[in-house]
């Protein structure tokens, strides 16, 4: 099956600094990735939309200059929190939508979990 | 607006049956989807409904009508292992995934 893989897992940054966040698909080329934040007992919150190639559209309240998302490749996007504060401590978790087919499914990474001190 | 409703939460016991409902209105239609999310996890993928009727897939199945908005998925010889939040989501007409804010079921031995 499709697998997509992030880095890192976890991280623990210091107030004001930033933290990049790759997200890979391992064996298969992804048209369209998306970036989900999901806080504590709570449903996943779609933050951003990257095709490769184009820039990212983010939802309604994403700030773009805060979350800054790369899609250089088919395999590759990249989300960097920028000036990380406290609150943006959560569960960040991309997916992939593969090229081929008629297939929209999308692959899940396992997540990464920044703690903002 | 666009709208999914399921349950918040849900207890079975172990060996029975469980039924989760999800109903949606959306701007457009291009499938529904279950995922199984466990604690501090990633969801992952159960099933994809694009056609009414009902899809089997060993102990899980997954019922779609497009008529009344309406999904459920059947969880059968539920194991300890099941506990977990049951997502549902719909793609709209822009491919989008819309999100329910998922079922916590709870399995009693």
């Amino acid at each position: 099956g499709a697998v997509v893989s992030q880095h890192p897992s976890w991280v623990i940054c210091k107030s004001g600094t930033s933290v990049k966040i790759e997200c890979r698909s391992l064996d298969f080329q992804a048209t369209t990735m998306f970036w989900y934040r999901q806080f504590p007992k709570q449903s996943l919150m779609l933050m951003a939309t990257s095709n490769e190639g184009s820039k990212a559209t983010y939802e309604q309240g994403v700030e773009k200059d805060k979350f800054l998302i790369n899609h250089a490749s088919l395999t590759l996007s990249t989300l960097t929190v920028t000036s990380a504060h406290p609150e943006d401590s959560s569960f960040y978790i991309c997916s992939a939508r593969e090229l081929a087919g008629d297939s929209y499914e999308q692959y899940f990474g396992p997540g990464t979990r920044l703690t903002v001190t | 607006g666009q709208n999914i409703d399921q349950p918040t939460e849900m207890t079975a016991t172990e060996g029975a049956i469980v039924q989760i409902n999800c109903t949606y209105q959306t701007s457009g239609f291009n499938g529904l989807f279950w995922y199984q999310q466990h604690a501090g996890e990633a969801p992952t993928f159960l099933s994809y409904n694009v056609l009414d009727g009902l899809e089997e897939k060993g102990r899980f199945s997954s019922f779609l009508s497009r008529s009344k908005g309406y999904s459920y998925l059947l969880l059968k010889e539920l194991q300890m292992k099941d506990s977990a939040s049951y997502l549902c989501a719909v793609m709209d007409s822009n491919y989008q995934l819309i999100w329910g804010a998922g079922t916590k079921l709870i399995i009693k031995p």
